[in-house]
């Protein structure tokens, strides 16, 4: 499959801690993206890493990449109650292909 | 407030008959895409258009038709022919980068939950 796989499926912490989540993918990309949705909600997007950056930084979000695994990892810092929602990777330029090509997505519940 | 509206927001329909999702943009985008979400799943790409009067279909485009005759409107037809059509159908718009292959960020409407009864 293009979606490759993220995971965890879900995940649920204690306000206050850090949420990671990790994305895998197979074929080559141009970029990777990650997206938040609210129940019911269309998506927001969060974050894009081009295929030649390690690393990037928004607010308490902190996403990496590492093209040889054909993995990447969201970081969420001092998690709120706010930040309950389903977050996807997003596949850019897979197989040349001028779309995005997303995850099955990370349900994260924050409890307070 | 520059964004994207789809419409109906919840849509009934029996077995046997098409309807039409409305989605409009303005952004002044030219790439537009129609994403089907199933419930806990991810997005699969239905259609999409890199310019106007020009698509493109995407994953599991079966049972579905659109068109784009001007530059902010893409409709979405879920025709008899989709075995399965309840789910929720997203929207969504982006520029068309100079470099092919090379997707920008995305901006999504709020989505449309198509029931059939």
């Amino acid at each position: 499959s293009q979606q490759g796989e993220e995971d965890p499926q879900a995940l649920s912490i204690q306000e206050g801690e850090n949420a990671t989540m990790n994305c895998s993918y197979k074929t080559s990309i141009n970029n990777l993206q990650w997206y938040r949705q609210n129940s019911g909600r269309g998506l927001v997007h969060l974050i894009l890493i081009r295929s030649n950056e390690r690393e990037k930084h928004s607010g308490r979000l902190r996403v990496t990449l590492d093209t040889s695994k054909k993995s990447s990892s969201l970081l969420i810092t001092a998690s709120r109650a706010a930040d309950t929602a389903s977050y996807f990777c997003a596949r850019g330029g897979v197989q040349g292909a001028q779309k995005l090509v997303f995850g099955q997505g990370t349900r994260l519940t924050i409890n307070p | 407030d520059g964004g994207i509206t789809q419409s109906p927001k919840y849509l009934f329909r029996k077995e046997g008959q098409n309807v039409t999702l409305s989605c409009e943009q303005n952004l002044n985008h030219d790439a537009m895409y129609w994403y089907r979400q199933d419930p806990g799943q991810g997005l699969r790409l239905i259609y999409y258009s890199q310019i106007v009067n020009d698509f493109q279909k995407g994953d599991i485009a079966e049972g579905y038709s659109v068109s784009r005759e001007k530059k902010e409107s893409f409709p979405l037809t879920v025709t008899s022919a989709q075995k399965n059509p309840t789910a929720f159908y997203l929207c969504a718009s982006s520029i068309a980068l100079r470099w092919y292959g090379n997707t920008g960020e995305l901006f999504f409407g709020e989505g449309s939950r198509l029931t059939v009864l």
